[in-house]
């Protein structure tokens, strides 16, 4: 299957300002990447699907202008925590794939104080 | 609304003997379900897959089975083993509506002890 990376693993970052995430496919041209937020004990939740070259078409209830996403190559896709609260704490989580199968990163935790 | 279920957050079993994992689904246009493993602090990684056209698929120790009927589907894995241990989702699509969204199910805690 593809192999997908995360940078960062983990990150803590003080209220009010912004976090990157990196998602990167390291053997597979991805046109479609997607991010999913997990909280504890809870299932994945898709929070955006990622379009190279294109807008990311996000899940009702998520805010597009407080989670930005940037789909600038086929192998990597960008996720932006904007003025970030502790609530945005969580587990981010970003696959690569078709219909048939998703494979995904390792994931990375944000840790807002 | 869950359309993906998964009613037991946890499960334990004997090294050696079967582990049943279920799902419930409530989506009748889910056509394609997926199964992951979990460790914590990690993605998860594909298990096994199975098709609605099908009613099982069988993978080594990993067997899914669907009923469409009852929208249920379970995940066998026999013998259980102690590397077995982690959280298991249960995944749905609609691959000939077009969709490539997977919804998750919360998840089932196994812990395969010694």
């Amino acid at each position: 299957g593809a192999v997908v990376s995360q940078h960062p693993s983990r990150v803590i970052c003080k209220s009010g300002t912004s976090v990157k995430i990196e998602c990167r496919s390291l053997d597979f041209q991805a046109t479609t990447m997607f991010w999913y937020r997990q909280f504890p004990k809870q299932s994945l939740m898709l929070m955006a699907t990622s379009n190279e070259g294109s807008k990311a078409t996000y899940e009702q209830g998520v805010e597009k202008d407080k989670f930005l996403i940037n789909h600038a190559s086929l192998t990597l896709s960008t996720l932006t925590v904007t003025s970030a609260h502790p609530e945005d704490s969580s587990f981010y989580i970003c696959s690569v794939g078709g219909k048939y199968e998703q494979y995904f990163g390792p994931g990375t935790r944000l840790t807002v104080t | 609304d869950q359309q993906v279920k998964q009613n037991s957050p946890s499960l334990s079993v004997q090294e050696g003997r079967i582990s049943i994992l279920n799902c419930d689904y409530t989506n009748s246009m889910f056509d394609y379900f997926l199964w992951y493993k979990k460790y914590p602090a990690e993605g998860p990684t594909f298990l096994i897959s199975i098709s609605s056209i099908k009613d099982k698929n069988e993978d080594g120790r990993f067997t899914v089975f669907l009923n469409k009927s009852a929208k249920h589907l379970s995940l066998h894995i026999v013998p259980s083993q102690p590397g077995d241990s982690a959280v298991y989702f249960c995944a749905a699509s609609n691959v000939q509506g077009g969709s490539e969204k997977l919804v998750f199910g919360k998840g089932t805690k196994l812990t395969v002890n010694p």
